[in-house]
């Protein structure tokens, strides 16, 4: 199975809601990623979850709050987002994040609509 | 920071005619390069990876070839269908193991 799942795949909140975005991968990788994609723009890391453990989180604002239950999951909660944060989150898991040639697999995204 | 350019920005060709899609980077301290493509509000689907001390990969129709000397890689895709269309990211991976995307390349098969 060399799949990312991502759930759901489109999302409406507005400022006040609290929302998760879910991933899901059974590949065995060790590394998880989220990543944020505005439309006609490359994907921008938020976080790295290596081992369970976050290990890179790039100045990403509190209303985003990731967590890793587990190896094959990983979880975006979202709090008072702002219109601007409206945009294709993405989600990517490698073997490891210890190891520069790792190959990063990406799951569908979740489209979300901040009103 | 590694800057990683793609040129086009866009193309369009007829199906059949052969695609040539280029990506240059700034410091040649890379190590794995993927080719990606992304459809319309879709995810990004892995192409093809080479590794730093590699030269090339190929699968199918897709040819990948990395210079670091240059500063360079290129996407071959032959013999075009309109089911190519898609846009198409190339990325580095730095010595922080983060991925470092190009623009992208917007791609148009016309029948």
């Amino acid at each position: 199975d060399t799949e990312v799942t991502q759930t759901p795949k489109h999302l409406v909140m507005g400022m006040t809601n609290k929302k998760s975005l879910k991933c899901e991968q059974h590949m065995g990788h060790r590394a998880m990623y989220w990543y944020k994609q505005k439309a006609k723009k490359p994907p921008e890391l938020m976080f790295v979850y290596s081992y369970e453990k976050l290990s890179i989180n790039e100045s990403v604002p509190s209303r985003f709050s990731p967590e890793c239950p587990n190896s094959s999951l990983l979880n975006l909660h979202l709090h008072a987002l702002q219109p601007e944060d409206s945009a294709l989150y993405l989600c990517a898991s490698s073997q490891d994040a210890t190891s520069v040639y790792n190959e990063q697999f990406f799951g569908p995204g979740t489209r979300l609509t901040v009103l | 920071k590694q800057e990683v350019t793609q040129i086009p920005a866009a193309l369009s060709v007829p199906e059949g005619e052969n695609l040539v899609l280029n990506c240059s980077f700034t410091d040649s301290a890379i190590y794995n390069l993927q080719w990606f493509r992304q459809d319309p509000g879709k995810g990004l689907t892995s192409l093809l990876l080479i590794q730093s001390s590699q030269r090339e990969q190929t699968s199918g129709r897709l040819n990948a070839s990395l210079d670091k000397s240059s500063g360079r890689s290129t996407l071959y895709i032959a013999a075009s269908q309109p089911g190519d269309s898609a846009t198409y990211l190339c990325a580095f991976t730095d010595s922080w193991g983060k991925l470092q995307f190009g623009a992208g390349t917007q791609v148009v098969v016309t029948p």
